[in-house]
């Protein structure tokens, strides 16, 4: 099972600034990584997958990047709905798909 | 508009049984493959088992397998989860995701209902 390793743990950030978020993965998942936001209370929500590709309706300010076991995750400039936290998740080797710990996007 | 509805979540014993139902719409459900992932109180994402859209091929992770029971009845747009044995450890917020087409990832997932498993 690959195992995925997301850092920081928390991303301290201010409205309007950007933020860079890690994901590494125990084997090469080739682009096959998808990114998800989630809201307290709320489901997770698709914003990224095949590394690179925006999912519907999902704001330009959001971009991934990289490919193999090295994944970024960027938010040009951080609006208020936007504090949450984001999983990575590999579907390249699966059943089952494996997920990152999460990383907390909060207000500085 | 893709929806997923998940039902049947509640408290249930050490031992006992439960249902899930994930009632789905917006979308030809028997083209899809479906997925259930649970999340613990306070915890990250886990994926717990998956269907083919016939259902004709099932997985389960090594946590559930042989308590937890994947089905679909794709002529009422439902998937199933009966979960059978349940510990402390099942406790946890179940959501259906549909899977999407040209990625083996999942697109949307239901708002989840809640399973806590205690005496």
């Amino acid at each position: 099972e690959i195992v995925m390793t997301q850092s920081p743990v928390t991303l301290s950030v201010s409205p309007g600034e950007r933020a860079t978020l890690s994901c590494r993965a125990s084997q090469s998942v080739s682009s096959e990584l998808a990114w998800y936001q989630q809201k307290p209370g709320q489901a997770p929500r698709l914003l990224i997958y095949a590394a690179s590709t925006r999912a519907t309706g999902i704001p330009a300010r959001f971009s991934g990047s990289g490919s193999g076991t090295q994944f970024t995750l960027t938010i040009s400039s951080l609006q208020s709905e936007d504090f949450a936290v984001y999983y990575c998740q590999q579907y390249n080797n699966w059943p089952p798909w494996t997920f990152g710990q999460g990383t907390k996007v909060e207000i500085k | 508009e893709v929806q997923l509805v998940e039902s049947g979540g509640g408290l249930v014993q050490p031992g006992g049984s439960l249902r899930l139902s994930c009632s789905a719409s917006g979308f030809t459900f028997s083209k899809y493959v479906m997925h259930w992932v649970r999340q613990g109180p306070g915890k990250g994402l886990e994926y717990v088992s998956v269907i083919l859209s016939d259902g004709g091929s099932t997985y389960y992770a090594d946590s559930v397998k042989g308590r937890f029971t994947i089905s679909r009845d794709n002529s009422k747009n439902t998937l199933f989860l009966q979960m059978s044995s349940l510990r402390a450890e099942d406790t946890a917020v179940y959501y259906c995701v549909k899977g999407m087409t040209g990625a083996t990832t999942g697109d949307y997932w239901g708002q989840g209902t809640l399973v806590t498993v205690s005496s």
